[in-house]
C-alpha cells in the first residue's frame, strides 16, 4: 500500500522532444507528489510538486499531470534539452508515512542533441 | 542559504574503522534525515531526527549510530561497517517532519573495503 510505481526505467528523447514519466499509487492517504531530479554524484533536487487538490501544475517546461481517481501522476519535459539528462523520481508523502517519502524506482533519462 | 552541506564528499574505510558523516544545515529546520542511496536505486530512509529528538529509526543496524547535537547539525558515526554498505549516504533537512519540502545534501559517497 505503501509503493510508487515508476515508469518508464529509462528513457531516450531527441533534443526538443517531450520526455513522459509515469507513476501510479496505491494510498489514497498520500497527499503531496513531488517529483526530484538527481545528476551523477548530486543529491536529488526537487523539480516540482502537486497536491491531489489539483489536476495540473506548470512550472516553465515542467508540467505535472495529476489524475486523482487512476491515482497516477506523470511528468511532461516539454522541449527536452541535454541538460535535462539525469534520473527523475518520483514519490509521495503523507498519511501515516508523515516524515517519510515514499519514492519510485527512478526514471534515467537521456536526452541526445 | 538554502544549502545543505554534507562533509566528507568522498569516504573510504576498512571493516575496523570508525568514521563519521558530518550534515550542517541554517535553514532554521528542525526536521533532519539521513538516507542511503545504493548505485540506480532511490533514496532510501534510515533516520528521522525531529527537534533534535530521534523519531524515526528503519531498522538500521546498530552499526549506524546517528546523532543530532543541535538543530544545525546531524552526524552519522560509522563502526565495523560492512562491504555491502558502500553507497551514497545523503542528508536531508525539511522545516518540520509534518513539512514535505525536502532538501538534500549532495551525499558522501562511501566506500567499504
Amino acid at each position: 500500500q505503501q509503493q510508487v510505481k515508476q515508469s518508464p526505467q529509462s528513457l531516450i528523447v531527441q533534443k526538443g522532444g517531450i520526455s513522459i514519466i509515469n507513476c501510479a499509487y496505491e494510498n489514497t492517504a498520500f497527499d503531496y507528489f513531488p517529483w526530484y531530479q538527481q545528476f551523477p554524484g548530486k543529491g536529488p533536487a526537487l523539480l516540482i510538486a502537486i497536491r491531489p487538490d489539483v489536476s495540473e501544475k506548470k512550472e516553465g517546461r515542467f508540467t505535472i499531470s495529476f489524475n486523482k481517481s487512476a491515482k497516477q501522476f506523470s511528468l511532461h519535459i516539454m522541449d527536452s534539452q541535454p541538460g535535462d539528462s539525469a534520473t527523475y523520481f518520483c514519490a509521495a508523502w503523507g498519511g501515516t508515512s508523515y516524515g517519510k517519502l515514499t519514492f519510485g524506482q527512478g526514471t534515467i533519462l537521456t536526452v541526445h542533441p | 542559504d538554502t544549502e545543505v552541506t554534507q562533509t566528507p564528499k568522498h569516504l573510504v574505510m576498512g571493516m575496523t574503522n570508525k568514521k563519521s558523516l558530518k550534515c550542517e544545515q541554517h535553514m532554521g529546520h528542525r526536521a533532519m534525515y539521513w538516507y542511503k542511496q545504493k548505485a540506480k536505486k532511490p533514496p532510501e530512509l534510515m533516520f528521522v531526527y525531529s527537534y533534535e529528538k530521534l523519531s524515526i529509526n528503519e531498522s538500521v543496524p546498530s552499526r549506524f549510530s546517528p546523532e543530532c547535537p543541535n538543530s544545525s547539525l546531524l552526524n552519522l558515526h560509522l563502526h565495523a561497517l560492512q562491504p555491502e554498505d558502500s553507497a551514497l549516504y545523503l542528508c536531508a533537512s525539511s522545516l518540520r517532519t509534518r513539512n514535505e519540502k525536502l532538501f538534500f545534501g549532495s551525499g558522501t559517497q562511501l566506500s567499504v573495503l
